[in-house]
């Protein structure tokens, strides 16, 4: 995916207020999405994804939404907890096992 | 189970060095990747291995190597490091099957002055 510089996008919202985080991903043939949290000094850890074959995956407090037309994901968060403070990564996979990211969008929880 | 670890988690090199970041998955799985993250950046794919003795190019791969051991382990060599060399190196790895998650390790911060 094309880099966005050294600027991530930052979404902020107040504790307890649902987040949605929104992905916009780069090849028509991706049959295979994740959507990655990355708190600061660590690796990304898996939140939850979805095939192209649906348009919504739920999970404990995250939804995805897909939107194959467009070519666009989203993450929402249900009452968004200070915990969920983090960079967030949407991966599309399109080529065997590979994983191409997007830049991120920093989501900051004001308590 | 400890996942994927990579070691080291710093390094500092002077430019021309080289070093061999490691790592390791006890996951048993057959794909392992390395991927660079500089500042306000996605990660970016720099080689990965499908199975135990292949390996391919990613997104970034120049001025860089890798060795799949064997299946736990997947090595990334730099021969002359440059500065722009300067990132995060993290390391993941993945089920057989298309379509599963990729595992990360914690990551290693390389500087190269």
């Amino acid at each position: 995916g094309e880099s966005v510089g050294l600027h991530l996008p930052t979404l902020s919202v107040q504790e307890g207020d649902n987040s949605i985080i929104n992905c916009a991903y780069s090849n028509s043939a991706s049959d295979y999405f994740i959507w990655y949290k990355q708190e600061s000094g660590k690796g990304p850890q898996f939140i939850i994804d979805i095939r192209s074959n649906m348009d919504k995956r739920q999970g404990q407090r995250v939804t995805v939404l897909l939107n194959k037309t467009v070519k666009h994901l989203s993450l929402q968060i249900a009452a968004t907890q200070p915990g969920d403070s983090a960079v967030y990564f949407c991966a599309e996979n399109y080529n065997f096992n590979k994983f191409y990211f997007g830049s991120g969008t920093k989501l900051n929880v004001k308590p | 189970n400890a996942g994927v670890t990579q070691t080291p988690k710093f390094q500092v090199l002077k430019t021309g060095q080289s070093m061999t970041l490691q790592c390791a998955q006890d996951m048993n799985h057959n794909s392992m990747y390395w991927y660079r993250q500089d500042p306000g950046m996605g990660l970016r794919l720099i080689y990965y291995s499908a199975s135990e003795g292949t390996t391919d190019k990613g997104e970034v791969p120049n001025g860089y190597n890798v060795s799949r051991l064997n299946k736990r382990e997947f090595s990334l060599r730099l021969e002359s490091a440059a500065p722009s060399q300067t990132s995060v190196y993290f390391c993941a790895s993945s089920g057989t099957s298309r379509g599963t998650e990729a595992f990360f390790g914690q990551g290693t911060r390389l500087t190269v002055v």
